[in-house]
């Protein structure tokens, strides 16, 4: 299995820029979500799914955009980046039959200039 | 407004010694707690989970508890080495484990 996994590692945008970036489990979760994490600030939630076909917003969901089409995959689109969403992104994944631990990514260095 | 607190939030001690880390959490109608080692430019790796029914949870030389009442978890560390060298982190759930509110970290460095 190669559990979480996160592409690309590392990315720079200019303000204004589109991207997605790319989650994906081979553990048949249900639950996936995705955090930033900034310094002084500690991880928090961006947006969270609790199946396919099914997303929810978080505490910081703003200038994000979710879908859930498979199992699988729960890319994170960021619409128009802005300096403010430069951070360190991480996927999450968990299973009520795998006892609920959350599975974490390798993350997502983002900088935005 | 869930709002968990980790102190201290460093603490370097000599290898060998048995330490504890503490996480504090507001609203006590948790699901579960998580505890989180995180090393440098990595992700997070899960050492244990309790849920809300349970007192402690035990893996190793780690041990932690669960005094959901008072808001209040510890992670033990039992002879501490220095590969434990790392930053914990506690996260506690309401809704689900998809819905993770963390603290912000104890960062431990263990000196040979």
């Amino acid at each position: 299995n190669a559990g979480v996994t996160q592409t690309p590692k590392f990315q720079v945008l200019k303000t204004g820029q589109s991207m997605t970036l790319q989650c994906a489990q081979d553990m048949n979760h249900e639950y996936m979500s995705w955090y930033r994490q900034d310094p002084g600030m500690g991880l928090r939630l961006i947006h969270y799914s609790v199946g396919a076909g099914i997303t929810d917003q978080g505490e910081v969901p703003n200038g994000y955009n979710v879908s859930r089409s498979t199992t699988e995959d729960f890319p994170l689109r960021l619409l128009s980046a802005a300096p403010s969403q430069t951070s360190v992104y991480f996927c999450a994944s968990s299973g009520f039959w795998t006892g609920e631990t959350q599975y974490f990514g390798p993350g997502t260095r983002l900088l935005v200039l | 407004k869930q709002e968990v607190t980790q102190i201290p939030a460093a603490l370097s001690v000599p290898e060998g010694e048995n330490l504890v880390l503490n996480c504090s959490f507001t609203d006590s109608a948790i699901y579960n707690l998580q505890w989180f080692r995180q090393d440098p430019g990595k992700g997070l790796t899960s050492l244990l989970l309790i849920q809300s029914s349970q007192r402690e949870q035990t893996s190793g030389r780690l041990n932690a508890s669960l005094d959901k009442s008072s808001g209040r978890s510890t992670l033990y560390i039992a002879a501490s080495q220095p590969g434990d060298s790392a930053t914990y982190l506690c996260a506690v759930s309401q809704g689900g484990s998809e819905k993770l509110v963390f603290g912000k970290g104890t960062k431990l460095t263990v000196n040979p």
